[in-house]
């Protein structure tokens, strides 16, 4: 069965202090992993999609990296406004539903 | 969110009501998936519809639990007599081709 499994549940961050955050997978063959965000009340935005090991994609403060068995999202010199819940999605290769598999989520805040 | 749009926001029902719920992806988009945030839970995947057509229903309940997409006008998600466990926030994806799904704001499910 496929799963995702994100850590920390929670992280509290200074503005301008970067950290990481984890998503481990297991999935029988991976179609792609995609990184969200969202914020309360309010449906997942869209942030990257990564397809094989090695691969990095950037946007503003965040880089996303995978790796053959997790995903990290790096936050760089955060500032109040990233804080929310990302969330790690993963999209396996077999049947053609194409769903999607979440983890948890980390809530992460960041104090002005 | 990229233009899909869900509704009501926010319903209310009391148990054994019927509580329906309307998506309209984005222009173009013909593949519609539903998921379901239980509260403290992550998204799960209901199931996947593409016009008239269900793919996958896997992870749907087999009863009281219904969807469709018709060829004109939105996707429904039908929850017949429902109960307090229904209570959760219902999301609404569409793409067109590829892999990225985008979301919509969800609506808000309350069973009094």
């Amino acid at each position: 069965e496929d799963q995702v499994t994100q850590s920390p549940e929670a992280l509290r961050l200074q503005e301008g202090e970067s950290s990481s955050l984890n998503c481990s997978y297991t999935v029988s063959g991976l179609r792609g992993l995609f990184w969200y965000r969202q914020d309360p009340g309010k449906g997942p935005e869209f942030l990257f999609t990564l397809y094989s090991a090695g691969e990095e994609k950037e946007k503003e403060r965040l880089k996303a990296t995978l790796t053959k068995k997790e995903s990290f999202l790096h936050i760089t010199a955060p500032k109040p406004e990233d804080s929310a819940t990302y969330l790690c999605a993963v999209q396996a290769v077999s049947g053609g539903a194409q769903k999607l598999v979440f983890g948890q989520g980390t809530r992460l805040t960041i104090n002005p | 969110n990229a233009g899909v749009m869900q509704n009501p926001r926010h319903l209310v029902r009391r148990r054994g009501q019927e509580a329906r719920l309307r998506c309209s992806p984005v222009k173009g988009h013909s593949h519609v998936y539903w998921y379901r945030q239980l509260p403290e839970e992550g998204l799960k995947f209901m199931v996947y519809l593409q016009k008239e057509n269900i793919i996958d229903e896997s992870g749907m309940p087999k009863e009281r639990f219904s969807a469709e997409f018709p060829k004109e006008g939105p996707s429904i998600l039908r929850i017949q007599q429902v109960v307090r466990g229904d209570s959760a926030a219902y999301f609404c994806a569409s793409l067109r081709g590829g892999d990225t799904q985008y979301f919509g704001p969800g609506t808000r499910l309350t069973v009094l």
